[in-house]
């Protein structure tokens, strides 16, 4: 049972425009998001997080929006650089039962110069 | 360097033999994840720890598998009698508060031939 899936496997953008990584969840229990990005070899690292009390929060080139009622997450990168590429996870914690992440298949994003 | 270190990065087994895998937290952190990515999937929540304490291990195989996080020292992944099916990237990730946002260390890469 996928509780967090992102549907897409992969996205390319080019240099200077946005980036859309979208995220959905069927766990109605879930109440704070997070997204890492990982390169190859290397542990995730982490980006942004939002709470499931608010719908948006920003950090620098890095929004996060989420839709509690649709139970969809979006990541919006912008201005996407190239070193940007790299495989975007989301990842969901249910904290009344405990602080264990689960994690979406993840989203490779290539951006082109 | 202050952040979570793993090792060894690379570790191959033969079928039948043992894994340990070894995790030192953030400094200050007493709260250890383990996760396991499979080729091509997402990351799998294993096992939580706090110093010399299993809090939650509902994602650990029931046979083989275990972990520890004693008072002194890194916390230990161990895999006993290992399968082809136990090759995968396991990473360790600790938190300040054991509450939301993790950070993740650059795994080990468990390779069973």
């Amino acid at each position: 049972d996928q509780q967090v899936k992102q549907n897409s496997p992969s996205l390319s953008v080019q240099e200077g425009r946005i980036s859309i990584l979208n995220c959905d969840y069927t766990n109605s229990m879930f109440d704070y998001f997070l997204w890492y990005k990982k390169y190859p070899a290397e542990g995730p690292t982490f980006l942004i997080s939002i709470s499931s009390i608010k719908d948006k929060n920003e950090d620098g080139r890095f929004t996060v929006f989420l839709n509690k009622s649709a139970k969809h997450l979006s990541l919006h990168i912008v201005p996407s650089q190239p070193g940007d590429s790299a495989v975007y996870f989301c990842a969901a914690i249910e904290e009344t039962s405990g602080s264990r992440l689960t994690f979406g298949e993840g989203t490779q994003l290539t951006v082109n110069p | 360097n202050a952040g979570v270190m793993q090792n060894p990065r690379h570790l191959v087994r033969r079928r039948g033999q043992e894994a340990r895998l070894r995790c030192s937290p953030m400094k200050g952190h007493s709260h250890v994840y383990w996760y396991r990515q499979l080729p091509e999937e997402g990351l799998k929540f294993m096992v939580y720890l706090q110093k010399e304490n299993i809090i939650d291990e509902s994602g650990m195989p029931k046979e083989r598998f275990s972990a520890e996080f004693p008072k002194e020292g890194p916390s230990i992944l161990r895999i006993q009698q290992v399968v082809r099916g136990d090759s995968a990237a396991y990473f360790c990730a600790s938190s300040l508060t054991g509450i939301r946002e993790q950070f993740f260390g650059p795994g080990t890469r468990l390779t069973v031939l």
